[in-house]
């Protein structure tokens, strides 16, 4: 059971938009930035979005990152089969003292 | 541009000590932290630890009875050992450049698979 809730799996078709959510607590999302990593099938993760709503140099605008409250959410437009991914949350918790994740949501380009 | 090379023994055996390195390239391991996340088969990330030149460590208390993480300023290497392994620590073993104690992961290795069995 992660500290952080995802959905398990999202879908949907080329060219749309997508959004996951990561659900936490106030030790954790609620006084902590929020980071975002794409996982490819068989690939290490890679860091799409930090401190919230941060692109590191080379992700394209198509995805963005939100943070409100106990909450983050991750937004992809222009969907492209090359999305197809485990996507991952995490962030500091406080009570625990650790790096924690959401479980991991797998993206689906119908 | 900064790049990450895991390696490890592959196979340990139940009980015996598990020691993985991570070589750092194109950047001084004075910099930043430097931090070992694992991923079970088939499951989610797990942050293990981290650590800063100077010394200063972070454990996942979980783990922290077990677990060593240390730096070589001489040969730009992070090295994770891990005690009396079991099933459980089976898992693909990530090394990642973070630009603070509790913060974001940039770089990462490609990992290295390490197999606990008998």
């Amino acid at each position: 059971q992660s500290v952080l809730t995802q959905p398990p799996s999202v879908s949907a078709a080329p060219g749309q938009k997508v959004t996951i959510s990561c659900s936490g607590s106030g030790s954790n999302i609620g006084n902590n930035y929020v980071s975002w990593y794409q996982q490819l099938p068989g690939t290490a993760p890679r860091l799409l979005i930090y401190d919230n709503n941060k692109r590191p140099s080379g992700i394209p605008d198509r995805f963005s990152g939100s943070k409100s409250g106990t909450s983050a959410t991750l937004g992809i437009t222009g969907l492209q089969t090359g999305d197809e991914a485990d996507y991952y949350c995490g962030t500091w918790d406080s009570s625990l003292t650790v790096v924690v994740f959401g479980g991991g949501t797998r993206l689906t380009v119908l | 541009q900064v790049q990450l090379q895991e390696s490890g023994p592959g196979l340990v055996k139940p009980s015996e000590p598990l020691s993985l390195t991570c070589s750092v390239s194109g950047d001084s391991i004075t910099s930043f932290y430097w931090t070992w996340i694992r991923q079970p088969p088939g499951k989610g990330l797990e942050w293990v630890a981290n650590i800063y030149y100077r010394g200063t460590t972070n454990y996942n208390p979980s783990l922290k009875s077990r677990v060593t993480i240390s730096v070589d300023t001489s040969t730009n290497e992070c090295s994770l050992e891990v005690s009396s392994v079991t099933a459980a620590d089976t898992a693909v073993y990530y090394c990642a450049r973070a630009h603070s104690w509790n913060g974001y992961m940039d770089v990462w290795g490609k990992g290295t698979t390490v197999t606990v069995s008998s």
